[in-house]
């Protein structure tokens, strides 16, 4: 089993609807990540977050201690959102390893 | 925050051969480290490359095979050699500032043939 899971794999929906994409781990952590990816591989920082909820935009991400999982929400999604979105964690503060989830590919259709 | 470059790009290489790809940041950092991104898989940590010392390698990744430099705190190099196939990936490099967050370079596509 992985340390860090994410669902679903790929998630195709229109243009408007609100995303949802979870990640759970089973891991101690001191941060969780959630990044994205575009097609030509560069990788974008969304959020760091060790509790709470984070927003940003149209992007908002939460996170459970108690239950170790995260969600990432996408309102008003737009094709330009169309990415693969990764969720990972930092074992300890000040450790900068983290270890990643397989991604969530998604894809917006106008 | 850093903002990372990465040179090259893309590169097709041949079957033997060996890759340098640069690492540059724009402020001092105090980790940088290099990730390696197989075809439909998610990123895996290559090494941390620290600043004035050997790079710290995870397990399955050697020397040998990823040589790394660090000369100073904006910049580094991964170079991939004896190159073959299963090489074909994408390479990224990261910087840590500190408590946790990390930048990430716009990578490298290599392709072995």
């Amino acid at each position: 089993k992985n340390e860090v899971e994410q669902s679903p794999q790929n998630l195709t929906a229109q243009e408007g609807e609100f995303i949802t994409i979870n990640c759970s781990y089973s891991v101690g952590i001191s941060a969780l990540h959630w990044l994205q990816q575009h097609p030509g591989g560069g990788i974008v920082s969304l959020f760091m977050l060790s509790s709470g909820k984070k927003k940003h935009g149209r992007l908002i991400a939460t996170i459970n201690i108690q239950e170790k999982h995260s969600s990432l929400h996408i309102t008003a999604s737009h094709p330009r959102d169309s990415a693969v979105y990764i969720c990972a964690v930092s074992p300890n503060f000040g450790n900068e390893k983290l270890t990643f989830g397989t991604g969530t590919r998604l894809t917006i259709i106008p | 925050s850093a903002v990372i470059s990465q040179k090259p790009s893309r590169d097709i290489c041949q079957r033997g051969t060996s890759l340098t790809i640069q690492c540059q940041v724009d402020s001092q950092v105090t980790m940088m480290f290099w990730y390696r991104q197989q075809p439909g898989q998610s990123l895996t940590l290559i090494a941390t490359a620290n600043q004035g010392s050997e790079a710290t390698y995870e397990s399955g990744f050697v020397i040998d095979k990823f040589p790394i430099s660090r000369p100073n705190l904006t910049f580094s190099t991964l170079t991939v050699s004896n190159l073959s196939p299963e090489d074909s990936s994408i390479y990224l490099c990261s910087a840590g500032t500190g408590g946790s967050w990390q930048f990430f370079g716009p990578g490298t596509r290599l392709t072995v043939l």
